[in-house]
């Protein structure tokens, strides 16, 4: 398995561009979630998505929107980005069930908007 | 609102020392504890979590972490610290939304963990 992927690893844009990031998981998870990581913040939750069908906003989902493709993948998409949004961005699954609590993380996309 | 708060941005113990990772929060109910960490352009890994039962949680690496009610912590430790132990480590709670069918994890801000040889 290869867990939780995500493309590109790293990415610069100009202002005013759009692009999407991609996220997948082959571990048959019912939740997944986005996060961006700024210095000294930690984690924040931009969006998530309970179930195939279903997304939701997070804690700081201005700029962006998110597709629950399928059960597999979740996307991320930057309309027209802007040089607050640079920022390292991570996609997360979670199998939602009785005890089972765990999020598992990709390796991350790093974003700079110039 | 639950939140998490890590009050040290950073902390460096020698390597064969006992390290600690300090971690409190506050949640409405019964909380869900989670620590993770993150190695240099990595994403984080999970390391050990609390849902119920015994206070002391025994994770990967050796770690093990001490449920605490009465003072909200839930502190990360290691009996004798590894210069690979060097990384970044986040402390989270659950925030359960009923309704929404899934949850979200807040974070804390993170602490720099530095082992020196």
């Amino acid at each position: 398995n290869a867990g939780v992927t995500q493309t590109p690893k790293f990415q610069v844009l100009k202002t005013g561009q759009s692009m999407t990031l991609q996220c997948a998981q082959d571990m048959n998870h019912n939740s997944m979630y986005w996060y961006r990581q700024d210095p000294g913040m930690g984690l924040r939750l931009i969006y998530y998505s309970a179930s195939e069908g279903t997304t939701d906003k997070g804690e700081v989902p201005n700029g962006y929107n998110v597709s629950r493709l399928n059960k597999r993948e979740f996307s991320l998409r930057l309309e027209s980005a802007a040089p607050s949004q640079t920022s390292v961005y991570f996609c997360a699954s979670r199998l939602a069930g009785n005890g089972v609590e765990t999020q598992y993380f990709g390796p991350g996309t790093r974003l700079l908007v110039l | 609102a639950q939140s998490v708060a890590q009050p040290e941005d950073q902390v460096n113990v020698a390597e064969g020392n006992p390290l600690t990772v300090k971690c409190t929060y506050s949640v409405s109910g019964n909380p869900y504890l989670f620590w993770y960490v993150q190695y240099p352009n990595r994403g984080l890994q999970f390391l050990l979590k609390y849902i119920t039962g015994d206070n002391l949680v025994k994770g990967s690496y050796g770690f093990e972490a001490e449920f605490n009610k009465s003072q909200t912590s839930f502190h990360l430790k290691k009996p004798s610290a590894l210069v690979s132990d060097s990384a970044l480590y986040f402390c989270a709670v659950r925030d359960f939304r009923s309704g929404a069918g899934s949850y979200q994890l807040t974070f804390g801000k993170g602490t720099k963990l530095s082992v020196i040889p």
